[in-house]
């Protein structure tokens, strides 16, 4: 099935710096990447997905990028904020299921 | 257009005691999945129904837990005979169609603790 690697697991950066988070995947059938966001006790939300056909998404100061051949996709956040502080997710759809298979998170921390 | 719903949204139950969880999808979704979080750890998938049907219970412990999503209603996850291993948050999620490339949408989870 579908592993999915993420790191780092902490994350802590000042704000108006930039943060990467990285994650790599082993099903290269695999064609749909979410990134999810959740903050202590609520639910996660998504913030950014990419489909196999692109390499690169943006919104804001949010970017996705995937590179396909590598089985690797990086969530990119420019300018931090401290509501940015959170912890973030990366998944995968397992095989020829439709159960997402997620990283372990990444825990941001933006210090003002 | 309101979103996932789940409750409740905390649930204390003593070891032995049966679990009900509820979701109810946005509205116009017939997909529904269900998974656990650990503390400090990722979700992991449970299951996955449609109406009426199991579509993939292969995340779904064998024993005590069991899941429906029936014609009229929200989904309920069940667990019988709590123990303390089951503390944990329930979340679902629910998409409009399925597929691989479609996008789940959370609700706010159920917190249960098993004293």
């Amino acid at each position: 099935g579908e592993n999915v690697e993420q790191h780092p697991s902490t994350l802590s950066v000042q704000e108006g710096d930039s943060a990467v988070i990285k994650c790599t995947y082993s099903d290269s059938a695999s064609n749909y990447f979410p990134w999810y966001k959740q903050e202590l006790g609520k639910r996660p939300q998504l913030i950014i997905d990419i489909r196999s056909n692109v390499g690169e998404k943006k919104d804001q100061r949010i970017a996705v990028t995937l590179n396909k051949t590598a089985k690797h996709f990086s969530l990119h956040i420019t300018e931090t904020q401290p509501e940015d502080s959170a912890v973030y997710f990366c998944a995968a759809y397992d095989g020829g299921s439709e159960k997402l298979v997620f990283g372990k998170g990444t825990k941001l921390t933006v210090n003002p | 257009n309101a979103g996932v719903m789940q409750n409740p949204r905390h649930l204390v139950r003593r070891r032995g005691q049966e679990a009900r969880l509820r979701c109810s999808p946005m509205k116009g979704h017939s997909h529904v999945y269900w998974y656990r979080q650990l503390p400090e750890e990722g979700l992991k998938f449970m299951v996955y129904l449609q109406k009426e049907n199991i579509i993939d219970e292969s995340g779904m412990p064998k024993e005590r837990f069991s899941a429906e999503f029936p014609k009229e209603g929200p989904s309920i996850l069940r667990i019988q005979q709590v123990v303390r291993g089951d503390s944990a948050a329930y979340f679902c999620a629910s998409s409009p169609q399925g597929g691989r490339q479609e996008t789940q949408y959370f609700g706010p989870g159920t917190r249960l603790l098993v004293l």
